[in-house]
C-alpha cells in the first residue's frame, strides 16, 4: 500500500463547476497535510495546508480533513481553465523534528471552457 | 521576501559525469530538502539538511550526496551519472521546526538531462 494515494485522473470538469480532488494516506501518525499545484514543466506551488479535522476555506479552495478515515480532499469552486494542472497531495509526519513530505503521484485536472 | 532559488535551471550531461546543483532557501529558513521528480516515480525525497547537518535521507544510492553551508545554502551532487538520473530536481525550504504548520516552499527546479 502506498503511503499517499491519489487518483491520477485526468479529472475533467467544465468551467464554473466544482472540482473534487481526493487523497488517502496510510500513516496514522501524520499531522500536516498539504495541497500543491504543479503546472506542466513548473515546480509545485502551495495551495492549501490543513492540520485539524474539518474544513478550511481560502477563496475558491476548500481543504477537508478526516483523520479517522485518513482522508483529505481539495474542492475547487468555480473552476477556471487556469486551474488545469496536476494537484499533489503531501503528508508530513513529525518525527524527531526533521522535515519529510511524502507525496502522492498527483491528480491531473482539466477544466474545459 | 525572495523565494527559493536554484541554479542552474537546465543542465545537459553525459553518462559517467558528475553534477552539482545549488539551492538558496528563503531568508530565515534553515531547512533545505531535496526531491527528485520523474514521470514514472513522481516526487521522491532525497535528503534534508538543517544547520549544516543531514537530518534525514531517502532511499537513493550513495552517488547522491549533499551539503549545507552556514548561510543555509545547499548543494546537491550526483556522481557517475546514469541515464535514469534525468529528472527535475527540486529543493524546498522551510523553517525546519517541529511545528505542524512549518511549510515547505519549492524552488523552480533544475532540469537535468543525462545523455
Amino acid at each position: 500500500q502506498k503511503e499517499v494515494e491519489q487518483n491520477s485522473g485526468p479529472l475533467s470538469v467544465p468551467e464554473g463547476a466544482i472540482a473534487s480532488l481526493n487523497c488517502t494516506y496510510s500513516d496514522r501518525g501524520s499531522q500536516s497535510f498539504f495541497w500543491y499545484r504543479q503546472y506542466s514543466g513548473k515546480s509545485p506551488e502551495l495551495i492549501m495546508s490543513i492540520y485539524s479535522n474539518g474544513d478550511k476555506e481560502d477563496g475558491r479552495f476548500t481543504a477537508q480533513l478526516n483523520k479517522a478515515s485518513q482522508y483529505v480532499s481539495l474542492l475547487i469552486r468555480d473552476s477556471q481553465p487556469s486551474d488545469s494542472a496536476t494537484y499533489l497531495c503531501a503528508v508530513k509526519r513529525m518525527n524527531t523534528g526533521f522535515q519529510k513530505l511524502v507525496f502522492g503521484t498527483g491528480t491531473r485536472l482539466l477544466v474545459s471552457p | 521576501k525572495a523565494g527559493v532559488t536554484q541554479t542552474p535551471r537546465y543542465l545537459i550531461k553525459t553518462r559517467g559525469q558528475q553534477v552539482t546543483l545549488s539551492c538558496s532557501p528563503i531568508s530565515g529558513h534553515r531547512s533545505v530538502s531535496w526531491y527528485q521528480q520523474t514521470p514514472g516515480q513522481g516526487l521522491q525525497f532525497l535528503f534534508e539538511y538543517f544547520s549544516e547537518t543531514q537530518r534525514n535521507k531517502g532511499n537513493f544510492p550513495g552517488r547522491f550526496s549533499g551539503r549545507q553551508f552556514s548561510n543555509s545554502r545547499s548543494e546537491m551532487n550526483v556522481s557517475t551519472l546514469e541515464l535514469g538520473d534525468s529528472a527535475l530536481y527540486l529543493c524546498a525550504s522551510s523553517l525546519g521546526t517541529d511545528r505542524a504548520v512549518d511549510t515547505q516552499y519549492f524552488g523552480p527546479g533544475t532540469r537535468l538531462t543525462v545523455l
